[in-house]
Parts: C-alpha cells; structure tokens; sequence
C-alpha cells in the first residue's frame, strides 16, 4: 500500500529534551515536506526537500532541523524542544515541488 | 495580506444541495492549486488538483481556477452527511517548491 508513515503518533515531552520524529514514503516520491497545524493558524510549512541531500526553508523553519539521507526518509528534529512547539505535525510527499502532495497520519506533539 | 484566503465558515447546506467553497491567493506566480478535505484530527485528504484556467470536474467536485482573478474555488453537488469537514485550499509559491495553505472553510451538511 502506497503510504506516507510517521512515528510517534502521540508525544509528550519536557522543554530541552531532544527528539525526532520520523517520516517514511514507499512511492519513491522525489519531494517530501512537514508542516505544523495550529488552530487559527492553519497548516505552514516548516522544511521541504527537493531531493536527497537537498533541503530548504519553509515559512516557519526556527527551532527545527531536517535532514534527507535517503529517498524514502525524511526526519524532523527538535534539538531544544519549547511549548511553542506543541502542535499537530504532519510529512507529506509527492513527485515534484508542484505536484500533489499525500500526506502521514500526524503526530500530537505536547511539549511542557 | 494573507497569501491564500479563505472564509473559515462554517457554511451549512442542506443535505443534497451545492456546497461553494472559494479561495483567493495573492501570488500571481502560483501554477498549481489543490483542495483537500480535513476531517477533525485527521490528515489533509487530497479531492481535487488543477493547473491550468477553467472547470475540472471529478464525480460531484468541480474546481475552478481563474488566474486573472487569483480566485479558485470548489463545488461539491448533491452534498451528503459524510462531506461535513474542513476544506483546504493549498497553492504553490517560493517558484513552485512551497505549497501555501488556507486557514480552511469548515463545511456542516445537515440532513
């Protein structure tokens, strides 16, 4: 089954305390992208990846880094994680940076 | 001014009528323009994507794109219960790399 997986689903964690979230797609998509969903605010994107080893800048990018290794992989790192950075956050991947993009089921993140 | 607006709704219909959700973007340089449909805790859902000026209809979606407008919008006949959900208008900026979102129009479809 064609899909885009994310791990945690559901985090809770402490200001300070570094963490990962990863990001996996099986369609051998060239472009994967994560965004952050907070009411009111929508859906921004953080970092997007055009391809592997090519990352860049969303609209909200401080206090977040990526890296894309791999094709299928594409993880996003708090390295001091704030409460501002509690959100919904989902990846998405597509073909191209003006393509479709389908998107993973999210991850809760609560940071206290 | 925000680089793509929506009405956040919510807009009610009745069961069985057109539901006509628009979307107007600020980018003149925006290509390619989507709608996605967000149930509550759930992931963007994909309905419909168009490129190019005109209708593109699929099943009971139709979307419209006007680029001299910067207006795209989507219709959805013969609304049903199970189409009640967050509508989200997505375009691409940044020369195509980034997809801009809308804060989404909540859609109630009553019986």
């Amino acid at each position: 089954e064609a899909q885009v997986t994310q791990n945690p689903r559901y985090l809770i964690t402490v200001t300070g305390k570094k963490l990962t979230v990863t990001c996996s797609q099986n369609m051998n998509h060239e472009y994967m992208s994560w965004y952050r969903q907070d009411p009111g605010l929508g859906l921004r994107q953080i970092y997007y990846s055009m391809n592997v080893e090519v990352t860049d800048k969303g609209d909200v990018p401080e206090g977040y880094k990526v890296s894309r290794k791999e094709k299928r992989n594409f993880p996003l790192i708090l390295e001091s994680p704030s409460p501002n950075q509690t959100s919904l956050y989902f990846c998405a991947s597509s073909f191209g940076g003006g393509s479709e993009q389908y998107f993973g089921p999210g991850t809760r993140l609560t940071v206290t | 001014q925000k680089e793509v607006e929506q009405n956040s709704g919510p807009l009610s219909v009745p069961e069985g009528a057109i539901a006509s959700l628009n979307c107007t973007y600020s980018d003149r340089g925006s290509q390619s323009f989507f709608w996605y449909r967000q149930y509550s805790g759930k992931s963007p859902e994909l309905i419909m994507s168009i490129y190019s000026n005109g209708d593109k209809e699929d099943g009971r979606f139709t979307a419209q794109l006007n680029k001299a407008s910067q207006y795209v919008s989507l219709l959805i006949r013969d609304s049903q219960p199970s189409d009640s959900a967050t509508y989200l208008c997505a375009v691409t900026t940044g020369g195509g790399n980034k997809l801009t979102f809308g804060t989404g129009t909540q859609l109630k479809v009553e019986l």
